[in-house]
């Protein structure tokens, strides 16, 4: 059983349209994140959630709108997408959002391509 | 939280020792140090981290100086499976967990 998983893995889609990606951990935690991996290879973090509840939103733009309907499942919908957007998304958990050696686990990646 | 400094790229025989470096001279005393990996195209793996004292476990072994401004991953017997970007992360404790990550180093394993 896959710990942390993503769906799509890849997207391809035009400018404009809106898309989602899913994620869903089994490993129980109570938090869960989404990150970009741009071009250049740098991950940043873009929210997160502790216990269905957004506790980190880093100036992503308001087209980005994540949803978790459960604390198992984070889900991430873009609207009119730009051909910025086009990144690796990845999905992680962690126990808890409090801090002391947590570890986050990640998924394997949605890469996102719009033409 | 702290910056780290590594080394854009490192090779490493198989077999051998990896000993990758991370400078964080601006290190505070709540940072811990934390180590992740991303092998090609895999989302990013935890490996290891510390707050004063060297730490081991089944990866790796975590070296940081007694000033704690520079820390060393140890990957005892590296394998190929080992080439990967290697992130040091130092991140302050509390709440709203956050890891932010650099550019790290490509360590490269040769057979």
């Amino acid at each position: 059983d896959t710990a942390v998983s993503q769906t799509p893995k890849y997207l391809v889609t035009q400018m404009g349209n809106d898309k989602s990606i899913k994620c869903e951990q089994n490993l129980g935690h109570d938090t869960m994140y989404w990150y970009k991996q741009d071009s250049k290879k740098f991950l940043k973090i873009m929210f997160s959630y502790n216990n269905k509840e957004l506790i980190i939103n880093e100036t992503v733009p308001n087209r980005f709108s994540p949803k978790s309907p459960d604390k198992a499942h984070l889900n991430l919908h873009i609207n009119s997408l730009e051909l910025g957007d086009s990144a690796v998304y990845f999905c992680a958990s962690s126990l808890s959002s409090g801090f002391r050696g947590e570890k986050l686990f990640f998924g394997s990646g949605t890469q996102l391509s719009v033409l | 939280d702290a910056k780290t400094t590594q080394p854009t790229s490192m090779d490493c025989a198989e077999g051998r020792a990896a000993n990758l470096p991370c400078n964080h001279s601006t290190i505070s005393g709540n940072e811990y140090v934390y180590w992740y990996r991303q092998i090609h195209s895999q989302g990013p793996q935890y490996i290891i981290h510390g707050l004063k004292n060297n730490e081991t476990n089944e990866m790796a072994s975590l070296i940081i100086t007694e000033d704690r401004k520079s820390s060393t991953l140890i990957l005892p017997h590296a394998t190929l499976r080992d080439t990967a970007v290697y992130y040091c992360i130092v991140r302050a404790g509390g709440s709203n967990y956050k890891l932010t990550f650099g550019k790290g180093t490509l360590l490269t394993v040769n057979p």
